[in-house]
């Protein structure tokens, strides 16, 4: 699996858009940008994932590049519950699902 | 929304004792996954289980470790003879082909 790079640490106002950056420089043709966040010590949640056309759901918005060696995850209207550690995965999908390779993720702060 | 029940939410086991954790997954889903978290560190995967057999696990996942689907609902993961360093934040996923839900975790504590 790809490996990826997000910046360790990042704050939002609440109700401004939250932009989380990832690079994913040596993904492959195959493989899939998984976005998962987690609060405190809960499970980690799902939030969106994307090969290459951006992706919008109810939470967030996906936004891949081009090349596909980036991608940007936006919360549009941050509030201090998306106060959370941010985790951008990439893996492809295999016969058997996909094992989730976990880094030290982005730790979003929102504040007032 | 369907959600995936960990229990217990917490247990405590002497070392070398036997624990078994347990799960329910989404009942429509096809894969299932345990992965752990000690406490400060990432989380990482375990075992991946699809068509009642095992199709990857990490080398974390050695022989004192099992996983079984006892009947149609259940998913536990056994840990035969608990160490100090098995304490951590276990957590029970399953999925249809791409997109994960975690339960809330069992956190474990060996002493």
């Amino acid at each position: 699996d790809a490996k990826t790079t997000q910046p360790p640490s990042m704050d939002c106002a609440e109700g401004r858009a939250a932009n989380l950056p990832c690079n994913h420089s040596t993904i492959s043709g195959n493989e899939y940008v998984y976005w998962y966040r987690q609060i405190h010590s809960q499970g980690p949640q799902y939030i969106i994932h994307g090969l290459k056309n951006n992706e919008t759901n109810e939470m967030a918005s996906l936004i891949i590049t081009e090349d596909r060696k980036s991608s940007t995850l936006i919360l549009p209207h941050a509030t201090l519950r998306d106060t959370a550690v941010y985790y951008c995965i990439v893996t492809g999908v295999t016969g058997g699902g996909n094992k989730l390779t976990f880094g030290t993720g982005t730790q979003l702060k929102v504040e007032l | 929304e369907p959600e995936v029940t960990q229990t217990p939410s917490h247990q405590v086991t002497q070392m070398g004792q036997e624990v078994i954790l347990r799960c329910v997954p989404i009942s429509n889903h096809l894969y299932f996954y345990w992965y752990r978290q000690i406490l400060g560190q990432k989380v990482e995967f375990l075992v991946s289980f699809y068509n009642n057999e095992i199709s990857e696990k990490s080398e974390i996942f050695d022989d004192q470790f099992s996983v079984e689907r006892p009947d149609g609902s259940n998913f536990t993961l056994k840990i035969r003879s608990t160490k100090l360093e098995d304490s951590a934040m276990y957590f029970c996923a399953s999925s249809p082909p791409v997109g994960y839900t975690f339960g809330s975790g069992t956190r474990l504590t060996v002493v």
